[in-house]
């Protein structure tokens, strides 16, 4: 069975400081790895997305993930934070087995001033 | 733009009553889920529908009831056996388990 893990219920940071959110994943299949962003009362939405290739995945608002095959870990980073990424964080999982996707517990973001 | 719809934005239900909530897509997607969020708890999927017509039970699907006539459609009834509802509840979609899911803006079930 897969699972995912997000170490990091909360994490704060100062304005303009660099974040790190943790995600690892147990899996005996391969993997293809996504992180969400959730605003209060909204829906979640795709911040960025492991399916192949390079380990080094781009994604919207100057996030970045790095998918450590070895350290079963896909860590969500920004080199600068605003205020405005503020929410909460979804690191998830699926297979090509199964339609089911798993989720993480999520880690709260809080930028402050 | 195509995308998924959720309503209500909010919902309350009174003891013993059924209530149903929509979700609707226009990306033609063919897998559909529903997931119940908590304060803490993340998301756990009650129910997903693979294709028209199917559907299958999530990890927390007790009290819960689906249908799926439409491609475009799969509403839940959160039924009078479902003793704790309050929640917040997400529909997503994806083409493909390799793809990601798209999710709906989610509705708020309350308990009057």
């Amino acid at each position: 069975a897969q699972s995912v893990t997000q170490l990091d219920s909360q994490v704060p940071v100062f304005e303009e400081a660099p974040v790190e959110l943790r995600c690892n994943y147990s899996s005996s299949v391969s993997v293809y790895l996504f992180w969400y962003v959730q605003y209060p009362n909204q829906g979640l939405q795709l911040l960025l997305k492991y399916l192949s290739g390079s380990t080094l995945v781009k994604g919207i608002n100057g996030f970045e993930a790095e998918f450590n095959k070895s350290q079963t870990s896909f860590h969500l980073r920004k080199p600068s934070v605003h205020i405005s990424d503020t929410a909460e964080y979804f690191c998830a999982l699926s297979t090509s087995g199964t339609y089911k996707y798993i989720f993480g517990t999520g880690t709260r973001l809080k930028v402050l001033a | 733009d195509g995308g998924i719809t959720q309503s209500p934005k909010y919902l309350f239900r009174k003891e013993g009553q059924n209530v149903t909530l929509s979700c609707e897509q226009n990306l033609n997607h063919d897998a559909m889920y529903w997931y119940r969020q908590d304060p803490g708890q993340g998301l756990r999927l009650i129910y997903y529908s693979q294709i028209v017509n199917d559907f299958q039970k999530g990890d927390i699907a007790e009290g819960y009831s689906v249908s799926r006539e439409k491609k475009e459609s799969f509403p839940l009834t959160v039924t009078s056996a479902q003793k704790n509802p309050t929640a917040f509840y997400l529909c997503a979609s994806s083409i493909s388990p390799m793809q990601p899911q798209h999710f709906g803006d989610g509705t708020r079930l309350s308990i009057l």
